[in-house]
């Protein structure tokens, strides 16, 4: 079965200062890899996904995440942070093909401080 | 488009007591999610429904818990009886035909409380 690991709980940055929210997973056969972000009192929303192709994905508001299959990483990162980018991160995962379940880590939360 | 829509948002309940969560997912989306988020963890799925069938519960509680979808539209989750460890966020999400690449809208969880 497919896991995903968060090792930072919390991530406290500056304002317009870069951040790396880091995701590794384990699976020995293909996978698609997510990023979700739940600002305060709202669900949970699809940030971007690696499905196939370039290994570079990115959002809409300037996130972006690199697939990296030889590290088994899918590292998040933005080059200037917002004070409205603090919000929990998850990174998630399902594998390729057929039915499976979509799995999820323990969440980053991002503290943007002023 | 309105999204996927839960009550309540928040419940405290005392433990054997019952509770029952509602879901309308998102109008067209054929797929529904019920997934228990505890403190400082990450949502895990409890069951999923294509339609009104179940497409996977293999990690809901049987013994306490059920869920239907009986019209295959809105959806209803139930504890009964309720145990301390129960307290978590249960969240529901809807995707339009349930594929592993698709993007699940989730909506805003109900936070259950056993006291």
């Amino acid at each position: 079965a497919q896991s995903v690991t968060q090792l930072d709980s919390q991530v406290p940055v500056f304002e317009e200062a870069p951040v790396e929210l880091r995701c590794n997973y384990s699976s020995s056969v293909s996978v698609y890899l997510f990023w979700y972000v739940q600002y305060p009192n709202q669900g949970l929303q699809l940030l971007l996904k690696y499905l196939s192709g370039s290994t570079l994905v990115e959002s809409i508001n300037g996130f972006e995440a690199e697939f990296n299959k030889s590290q088994t990483s899918f590292h998040l990162r933005k080059p200037s942070v917002h004070i409205s980018d603090t919000a929990e991160y998850f990174c998630a995962v399902t594998l390729s093909g057929g039915y499976q379940k979509v799995t999820f880590g323990t969440g980053t939360k991002l503290q943007v401080i002023p | 488009e309105a999204g996927v829509a839960q009550s309540p948002r928040y419940k405290i309940i005392e433990k054997r007591q019952s509770v029952a969560f509602w879901c309308n997912p998102i109008s067209g989306h054929a797929t529904l999610y019920w997934y228990q988020q505890i403190l400082g963890q990450g949502p895990k799925l409890l069951i999923q429904f294509q339609n009104n069938g179940v497409v996977d519960d293999s990690q809901l509680p049987k013994d306490r818990f059920s869920a239907e979808r009986l019209k295959g539209v809105d959806s209803t989750l139930k504890i009964q009886p309720a145990k301390l460890e129960d307290s978590a966020v249960y969240l529901c999400a809807s995707s339009t035909v349930g594929e592993v690449f698709e993007t699940q809208y989730f909506g805003p969880g109900t936070r259950l409380l056993v006291l």
